[in-house]
């Protein structure tokens, strides 16, 4: 079945660009059905969604985040990428991404990395 | 942006018995409503979509209703395995946009 993992610096200094892959294994990323998200989780807080991305390489965001964040797509690596630009502390988070059936639910998920935002 | 609110914050059951999970939204999300289960340092699981359409492979137990503004998570017969984080999330906006609950956190005692 279908995973996702993703990778990228757990360390971030602050006003510097934040950077994330997701990487799609055991099937296409080339899918009209999906879209490909990412969600964010601060500590001990609940979850965020940040925006998604189809492989043709529509994008929706957040609108509380669109000026700070892009996604984009690599179709022929099977992977999507997180930018998150000017990072502050408050950006420190474990960041999720995740498939979406249309615009809908998020299934499945990968197993998320924790990215810290400090000097 | 549809806000969406969920109740108790916390809640304690003991197991065999029936847990209630209560998510309101803000403006009206017809049936466009997941429940996601989240166990400290994993990610999030999802466990129902469309406000009542179980996810592969979870248990019978596990059932959502509702449709509007107020839905329900139920879990029965809880076991201590079902101790988390149930949020819910709502994709009923346009132009396509979601926005999760603050979660309630469910104690088997």
């Amino acid at each position: 079945q279908v995973q996702l993992q993703e990778s990228g610096p757990g360390l971030v200094k602050p006003s510097q660009t934040l950077s994330l892959t997701c990487t799609v294994s055991g099937g296409s990323i080339r899918s009209d059905t999906y879209y490909w998200s990412w969600i964010r989780q601060r500590p001990g807080k609940g979850l965020e969604w940040i925006g998604y991305i189809h492989y043709r390489g529509t994008t929706y965001y957040n609108p509380s985040l669109k000026s700070q964040v892009s996604i984009s797509v690599n179709p022929s690596k099977n992977q999507f990428s997180l930018y998150v630009s000017s990072v502050t502390a408050a950006d420190t988070a474990v960041y999720y991404c995740a498939r979406n059936q249309g615009y809908n639910w998020f299934d499945p998920w990968g197993q998320g990395t924790l990215v810290t935002v400090s000097s | 942006e549809i806000v969406m609110t969920q109740s108790p914050a916390t809640l304690s059951v003991s197991p065999g018995e029936r847990a209630t999970l209560s998510c309101r939204a803000s403006h009206s999300v017809s049936t466009s409503l997941a429940w996601y289960q989240q166990k400290p340092g994993q990610a999030p699981r999802l466990l129902i979509y469309g406000a009542s359409t179980r996810a592969t492979g979870i248990p019978l137990r596990f059932s959502g209703s509702g449709s509007g503004t107020e839905f329900t998570l139920t879990i029965s017969s809880l076991q201590s395995e079902d101790s988390a984080v149930y949020y819910c999330q709502q994709y009923n906006s346009w132009p396509p946009a979601c926005t999760f609950g603050l979660g309630t956190k469910l104690d088997i005692k």
